[in-house]
């Protein structure tokens, strides 16, 4: 009864690819969101959606895309990957009223 | 946008010791102060939380402390124990700013046995 997934748990690519990493939350929460944690532990958010709308947007480059097929669901798609976007990825999630947010246990990524 | 500063980066206390962590915001909107506790090669997860309209709770070992006017709040640990040993992040949010949390750059805790 896992709350909050991710897939894959470990993904090592090349340079120049595109790659996706997979969320679901069973919790039945209205928001949902991507951040990445790099070698120094720092927790930066990425994307939040609320209700299938992105809501926030940080400075993130154009090459991170998030898709949410319905409200269970925020997959992260990486384009043209760069040596710099080795990190962990955490997805969460969380409801709109309540604020405490619910971490996946993250994906580590790491581009060669 | 919210600024939230953290300290220490790194505490090292002895078993049974107390250890303090300070953080401070700066946006006088945030009303939501969660705590999170993240183990080595794990995720983050939830230890306390406070709201601004709350100065002090507590939870066993655990207490968080708001101070609205001074923009900073603090997590205490006390007796501490090995288990313990982890890495803190606090965090600001705002509950009309889409619930948005914006954390503090983490505190390496350790007990020492």
């Amino acid at each position: 009864d896992t709350a909050v997934s991710q897939t894959p748990k470990y993904l090592v690519t090349q340079m120049g690819n595109d790659k996706s990493i997979k969320c679901e939350q069973n919790l039945g929460h209205d928001t949902m969101y991507w951040y990445k944690q790099d070698s120094k532990k720092f927790l930066k958010i990425m994307f939040s959606y609320n209700n299938k709308e992105l809501i926030i947007n940080e400075t993130v480059p154009n090459r991170f895309s998030p898709k949410s097929p319905d409200k269970a669901h925020l997959n992260l798609h990486i384009n043209s990957l760069e040596l710099g976007d080795s990190a962990v990825y955490f997805c969460a999630s969380s409801l709109s009223t309540k604020g405490e947010q619910f971490f996946g246990p993250g994906t580590r990524l790491t581009v060669l | 946008g919210e600024n939230v500063e953290q300290h220490p980066s790194t505490l090292s206390v002895q078993e049974g010791d107390s250890a303090v962590i300070k953080c401070t915001y700066s946006d006088s909107a945030s009303n939501y102060f969660p705590w999170y506790k993240q183990e080595l090669g794990k995720r983050p997860q939830l230890i306390i939380d406070i709201r601004s309209n709350v100065g002090e709770k507590k939870d066993q070992r655990i207490a968080v402390t708001l101070n609205k006017t001074a923009k900073h709040f603090s997590l205490h640990i006390t007796e501490t124990q090995p288990e313990d040993s982890a890495v803190y992040f606090c965090a600001a949010s705002r509950k009309d700013g889409g619930n948005q949390f914006y954390f503090g750059t983490g505190t390496s805790l350790t007990v020492i046995p």
